[in-house]
């Protein structure tokens, strides 16, 4: 299986900040990589499609990049709604599989 | 609007099997990939598997002795069996739907199954 590592685990910051999560996949995955929010007591949320393609409707704020095994995903200018944990996701190779997410919470 | 509704008894009896069903309502499952993904504290999100509107299956090696995922078009539902539970089965299951071959920008609410006696 491909394993997914995000970093940091988790992180604190400030309304208004801008932060970076990496994923670093243990083998090549190409560009088939999403990126899912998730808030307590709810289902994860597709924010990014192919490591830089924003879904409909999520704000530009948001944005990915990389290909192979290292990604980068990065909220410019964080708003209060975005305090979440954050998991990145393969699909290159089945089975399909997550990271282990990163909790983003208020300084 | 698409919307995907988990359902299905929220206690099952280890060495039972765990039965569950998705319903899609504003869509076809005649079409796209359905797919069940399931959440625990302790190992996070694992993908299970999906079913293609075709009837074709894939599953996590790691359940596949274990798992079932099937369809019903008429009814546009889909569902998971998942036999010989255990505690380490209890989760929150999810169904999800996706134009390719992974769990895309629908997903159910997630119900949480425990497995106890």
């Amino acid at each position: 299986d491909i394993q997914l590592t995000q970093s940091p685990s988790s992180l604190s910051a400030s309304v208004g900040d801008r932060v970076t999560i990496t994923c670093q996949a243990s083998q090549d995955i190409n560009k088939y990589l999403n990126w899912f929010q998730q808030k307590p007591g709810k289902a994860p949320k597709l924010l990014m499609y192919d490591a830089s393609n924003l879904e409909i409707g999520v704000p530009a704020r948001f944005s990915g990049s990389g290909s192979g095994t290292d990604f980068t995903f990065t909220i410019s200018g964080l708003q209060p709604e975005d305090f979440a944990t954050y998991f990145c996701q393969q699909f290159d190779k089945l089975p399909i599989t997550f990271g282990q997410g990163t909790r983003l919470d208020i300084k | 609007q698409v919307q995907l509704q988990e359902s299905g008894p929220g206690l099952v009896k280890p060495s039972e099997t765990l039965s569950l069903t998705c319903s899609v309502s504003g869509d076809s499952i005649r079409s796209y990939y359905w797919n069940w993904i399931r959440q625990t504290p302790g190992k996070g999100l694992e993908w299970i598997g999906y079913i293609h509107y075709s009837g074709s299956t894939n599953y996590n090696p790691s359940l596949r002795s274990r798992v079932t995922i099937s369809m019903d078009t008429s009814k546009d539902q889909f569902s998971l069996s998942l036999k010989s539970v255990t505690a380490a089965d209890t989760a929150v299951y999810y169904c999800a739907r996706g134009i390719r071959p992974t769990p895309g920008g629908y997903w159910g609410q997630g119900t949480l199954v425990t497995v106890s006696s």
